[in-house]
């Protein structure tokens, strides 16, 4: 069965340091991927997505997310978190043709200490 | 502004009292889909819709029903809610293509 991965459940990282969150995927072809992030209260807001071409693609607020094939990997990272990345993350996708099916990785709660 | 609206924000119902969540979108999106968001279970799709009167079961289904008359409205709808349908649920929206979804404000459900 198709299934998105988040091994982190819980990441805590002091401000100013780098941060990686982990998303694998098990698809029978490479998916289409996303990260979004949600913070306390919120709705989800996309970060950044891959459908094909560049490996590293670039996001807003700051992130970044690796492709790597033969890893089954999209992870995204962040040179110098702030205070306000304090928030939930969800990485996210569906195969390339078929925007439905749409699956969420149970998600990386990312605690930023002073 | 573009956005999905999701009403009520907050629900406290009884068990058995049939209730909708009403979704609306003004970004003429193909396609729509409800989500519910428990802790530690990440978003779980509940179902999907690719077009007026196309809907298909996500993973989670039972208990639910949606409907799609109309392209920018995607109820969803409990006919006999139970105590495990607490929980938070999102709508969203999308065009397809490279776009992602874009998410509703959410609704809490409190099934009593």
């Amino acid at each position: 069965a198709q299934s998105v991965t988040q091994p982190d459940i819980h990441i805590t990282v002091s401000e100013g340091a780098s941060l990686e969150l982990r998303c694998n995927y098990s698809y029978g072809a490479t998916p289409y991927l996303f990260w979004y992030v949600q913070s306390p209260g919120q709705g989800l807001q996309l970060l950044l997505k891959y459908f094909s071409g560049d490996t590293l693609v670039q996001g807003i607020k700051g992130f970044e997310a690796e492709f790597k094939r033969s890893q089954s990997s999209f992870n995204l990272r962040k040179p110098s978190v702030h205070w306000s990345d304090a928030a939930e993350y969800f990485c996210a996708a569906h195969e390339t043709d078929s925007w439905g099916k749409f699956q969420f990785g149970a998600g990386t709660q990312v605690v930023v200490t002073p | 502004e573009a956005q999905v609206t999701q009403n009520p924000r907050y629900l406290i119902t009884v068990t058995g009292k049939k209730l909708t969540v009403t979704c609306s979108q003004n970004m003429n999106h193909e396609y729509m889909s409800w989500y519910r968001q428990d802790p530690g279970l990440g978003l779980r799709q509940i179902y999907y819709s690719m077009n007026v009167e196309v809907t298909d079961k996500g993973d989670v289904p039972e208990g639910y029903k949606v409907s799609r008359k109309e392209k920018r409205n995607f109820p969803l709808i409990l006919e006999s809610p139970s105590p495990n349908q607490t929980s938070l649920y999102f709508c969203a929206s999308s065009s397809g293509g490279n776009y992602g979804y874009t998410f509703g404000s959410g609704t809490r459900l409190t099934v009593v």
